[in-house]
């Protein structure tokens, strides 16, 4: 069983610039959530995709975005970037399209902003 | 809105020396309370899910207790590879997991 994978491992970016980060579900799973993790702080929803629509979002302004593709894989696309967007992102991947079943995450891309 | 309070913040144990990690929770309808481990840099790894006041969950060294406001997480005789930050999380009245801070726990040989 493969798991949850994510491109790129490290980015660093400037301040006003656009990334996309990627993520690969695990296999059999249908529903992605995407997270941010600041240094000490504990995750922070960002939003959750179910079979290629967003099924719920976290306190992020628009300029955070995503999609999810037919084979269930994502992607989290930031515009605009600031400072405070610096941080390990996570995906994680689950069954189902509700938050009650196991989400298991992918390593995570560190977003370094500057 | 839903909030969730781990403490300690960061434990230190000897090898061997068993303890308890809690996290407190407030949230409007609980559909499920997650428990974490994060090793640096990494991303968390899946330990357990409670999802009613009185189940308990038990993998190796760990042990996972639920009541109707907080869980804890029993360390016995822990070892050196224990060492990580455990993170707790609640699905409540949103469609969303709601994170704690974490404790970090450091074991000493």
């Amino acid at each position: 069983e493969t798991g949850v994978t994510q491109s790129p491992t490290h980015l660093i970016k400037t301040r006003g610039q656009q990334v996309t980060l990627r993520c690969s579900s695990q296999s059999g799973h249908n529903t992605v959530s995407w997270y941010q993790q600041a240094l000490g702080q504990g995750p922070q929803f960002i939003f959750q995709y179910y079979r290629e629509e967003e099924n719920g979002r976290g306190n992020f302004p628009p300029r955070f975005s995503g999609l999810q593709f037919p084979n269930y894989s994502s992607e989290l696309n930031v515009n605009a970037l600031e400072l405070d967007d610096s941080a390990l992102y996570l995906c994680a991947s689950s069954r189902g399209g509700s938050s009650s079943y196991e989400q298991y995450f992918g390593p995570g891309t560190r977003l370094t902003v500057t | 809105e839903d909030q969730v309070t781990q403490s300690p913040e960061a434990l230190r144990l000897q090898e061997g020396e068993s303890s308890s990690l809690n996290c407190s929770y407030t949230v409007s309808g609980l559909r499920g309370l997650f428990w974490y481990r994060q090793d640096p840099g990494k991303g968390p790894e899946f330990l357990f899910t409670l999802y009613s006041a009185g189940e308990e969950k038990e993998k190796e060294r760990l042990k996972a207790t639920l009541t109707k406001k907080e869980s804890f997480l029993h360390i016995t005789a822990p070892k050196p590879e224990d060492s990580a930050t455990y993170l707790c999380a609640v699905h409540g009245g949103y469609s969303t997991l709601t994170f704690g801070k974490g404790t970090m726990l450091l074991v000493s040989p």
